[in-house]
């Protein structure tokens, strides 16, 4: 039972505009959302969280969106850079618990 | 501040040998979870430990064990090794405290299975 869902495996993006990635969840008891970038042969990096008690959180040229009622949450990248062309990971885990769980991924191509 | 150290980066093992892999967290992090990643199954949690206690567990089987050690250090044992379990293994580190905090990844240790 895949709990976190990313449904779009790829995205391609022109630089400069906004890329805009997508997961959704299935368990209510998730409180802490997370999203990363991974590189090849690299860990995932984390870029930026938000928690249930928040719709949105901004950091430079991410922001996360959070809609707790349709289980959904987004990443917005602007102005997506090539740079940015890497594998994004969202990642949910239950209050209380660091047993995050990861969606498939996204793959992100900016292109210049 | 050193990141999360993984070691070895790579590893070729044989079917049934076993396996153990080495993760230093970051520098006051107590809390240390692990993840296989192949591909088209994303990252799946292994388990996590804090203060030498395993806290988490995924739904793995049981040739996969882990530990971890008072300067909060990891090691995480397969036993048995089969072709499957030839996938990419993150560790990651966090503060592990009441409230929860990011996950830091080291680089992973490549495990082949032959």
């Amino acid at each position: 039972d895949q709990q976190v869902k990313q449904n779009s495996p790829s995205l391609s993006v022109q630089e400069g505009r906004i890329s805009i990635l997508n997961c959704d969840y299935t368990n209510s008891m998730f409180d802490y959302f997370l999203w990363y970038k991974k590189y090849p042969a690299e860990g995932p990096t984390f870029l930026i969280s938000i928690s249930s008690i928040k719709d949105k959180n901004e950091d430079g040229r991410f922001t996360v969106f959070l809609n707790k009622s349709a289980k959904h949450l987004s990443l917005h990248i602007v102005p997506s850079q090539p740079g940015d062309s890497a594998v994004y990971f969202c990642a949910a885990a239950p209050a209380g618990t660091y047993k995050y769980i990861f969606g498939t991924g996204t793959r992100l191509k900016v292109l210049a | 501040k050193a990141g999360v150290t993984q070691t070895p980066r790579y590893l070729i093992k044989t079917r049934g040998q076993q396996v153990t892999l080495s993760c230093s967290p970051i520098s006051g992090h107590r809390s240390v979870s692990w993840y296989q990643q192949t591909p088209g199954q994303g990252l799946q949690f292994l388990f996590e430990y804090f203060s030498e206690t395993q806290r988490n567990k995924g739904n793995f089987p049981g040739r996969f064990s882990g530990r971890q050690f008072s300067n909060s250090r990891s090691e995480m044992n397969v036993s048995t090794l089969e072709l499957g379990d030839s996938a990419l293994y993150l560790c990651a580190s966090s503060f592990g405290g009441t409230g929860l905090s990011p996950l830091h990844f080291g680089n992973g240790t490549r495990l082949t299975v032959t």
